[in-house]
């Protein structure tokens, strides 16, 4: 059975920094480009990143540029986006996603950035 | 970055038709743009229904297809059901990314 489980999330304060991971399973994870989507309370999806399969090819929406780096380890079957001088916009539900044509889905991790 | 455009919302009969649109603000929707569809119900995680203009998975129900349509990528329900309400979404490819629509909150009723 295919699983993509997100953690990390949590409660930080604006310019702050949060690490987030996906632990892959159920699929050959070094053959799939993989994604963050993220949604914010109440709101639609929002595409963050793309990384391919060896991890030399990224791809990130023009407002985290500078801020998130994604990452992967194919020997751990896991995802990192590290996410640095956080702001109250990027408060949201993360998610991750890949395995070939979107097919498989999280259930998120929800990062909230306030004072 | 591109902007994607959908309805904001639809409403179909049980057992009717609807069409749903998502535009580019680049110009025509192609095949190049890798459109793909995302069903999304209250309360759960996304799922993708349709890839790469019309192509499945094999949970999507075959009352779903995906095609281009007026320069733009459309996602047809031909025979309603209930459980179809839901707000979806399109994600068209610019490139190396990617960029999704605000979503088509469909109401069966």
């Amino acid at each position: 059975e295919v699983h993509l489980v997100e953690s990390g999330g949590g409660l930080v304060q604006p310019g702050g920094s949060l690490r987030l991971y996906c632990a892959a399973s159920g699929f050959t994870f070094s053959s799939y480009w993989m994604s963050w989507v993220r949604q914010a309370p109440g709101k639609g999806l929002e595409w963050v990143a793309n990384i391919n399969e060896d991890g030399s090819e990224k791809y990130y929406v023009d407002s985290v540029k500078g801020r998130f780096t994604f990452s992967r380890d194919n020997a751990r079957n896991s995802l990192y986006l590290q996410m640095n001088n956080l702001r109250a916009e990027d408060t949201a539900v993360y998610y991750c996603v890949g395995g070939g044509y979107a097919r498989f889905w999280g259930q998120g991790t929800l990062v909230t950035v306030s004072s | 970055q591109a902007v994607v455009t959908q309805e904001p919302s639809l409403t179909v009969s049980p057992g009717g038709t609807v069409t749903l649109t998502c535009a580019s603000s680049t110009g025509a929707v192609t095949s190049g743009h890798y459109p793909y569809w995302f069903q999304q119900r209250p309360g759960q995680a996304p799922r993708t229904l349709i890839y790469d203009t019309s192509d499945k998975h094999s949970w999507t129900p075959a009352r779903f297809s995906g095609s281009l349509l007026g320069g733009k990528a459309a996602l047809t329900l031909s025979g309603a059901q209930p459980e179809d309400e839901a707000e979806y979404y399109c994600l068209l490819s610019y490139g190396g990314g990617r960029v999704f629509g605000g979503g088509t909150k469909l109401t069966v009723l």
